[in-house]
């Protein structure tokens, strides 16, 4: 397509409910990156696979959080078990080498847990 | 690991004025700068960056930004900004530096602009 597309646009979820956010990157794009924006906050880095592999996922703020990408194009960000906290947008930005030179992000899904 | 200080939260200003927003890093290696602006209801996009040779860059809708090394800033200015400018904007930088890590972006916590008509 001709942008990052992610789904849902907005979820709510109830605490203690597992979650799934979908990604679409542009397609070729080797290289795929998760961020988490909190509410007054920046984005601030998840995860980042290259094709298949996730390659760091030293971000990820809990091990109730997954990402995967299994056949390296549309990824998913799953958070089990969501706490209040976890309340964000999540961003998914992909690029066609893992230089920053061609970073596109989505519109991110908009995470509220209640 | 690095960090990135945007000095105002939210800055108001009227059709025409003069816009500069301030942006810090701390790290002492080689980065790559951004700014990359949200208007509302819209994804991130890029509006400039920075990563070698003459300081001064220019990008799109004529913002254009100076990277000063020995004061660790990146600053965005604009000379006339106009309403359709209203949105949020972040500065974000990366280590240069080899192996994993050099991939990540470190964004600041973003500056709101309101352009009044």
């Amino acid at each position: 397509g001709a942008g990052v597309s992610q789904s849902p646009r907005y979820k709510v979820a109830k605490r203690g409910q597992d979650v799934a956010l979908r990604c679409d990157p542009i397609s070729g794009h080797v290289s795929l990156f998760w961020y988490q924006q909190a509410l007054g906050q920046g984005p601030e880095f998840l995860t980042y696979f290259q094709n298949e592999a996730q390659l760091d996922k030293s971000g990820l703020p809990s091990d109730r959080f997954f990402a995967e990408r299994p056949e390296g194009s549309v990824s998913t960000l799953k958070i089990q078990r969501t706490q209040q906290e976890d309340s964000a947008v999540y961003l998914c930005a992909s690029s066609l080498s893992r230089s920053h030179y061609g970073y596109t992000f989505g519109s991110g899904t908009r995470l509220t847990v209640v | 690991a690095q960090s990135v200080s945007q000095h105002n939260h939210h800055v108001i200003l009227s059709e025409a004025a003069s816009l500069e927003l301030g942006c810090n890093y701390s790290y002492g290696g080689t980065v790559n700068l951004f700014w990359y602006v949200q208007y509302p209801g819209q994804h991130l996009q890029l509006l400039l960056k920075y990563f070698s040779g003459d300081p001064l860059v220019k990008g799109i809708k004529g913002f254009e930004a100076e990277f000063i090394k020995s004061k660790f800033s990146f600053n965005l200015r604009k000379p006339s900004v106009q309403w359709s400018d209203t949105a949020e904007y972040f500065c974000a930088v990366n280590a240069h530096e080899s192996g994993a890590g050099s991939y990540q972006l470190t964004f600041g916590k973003g500056t709101k602009l309101s352009v009044i008509p």
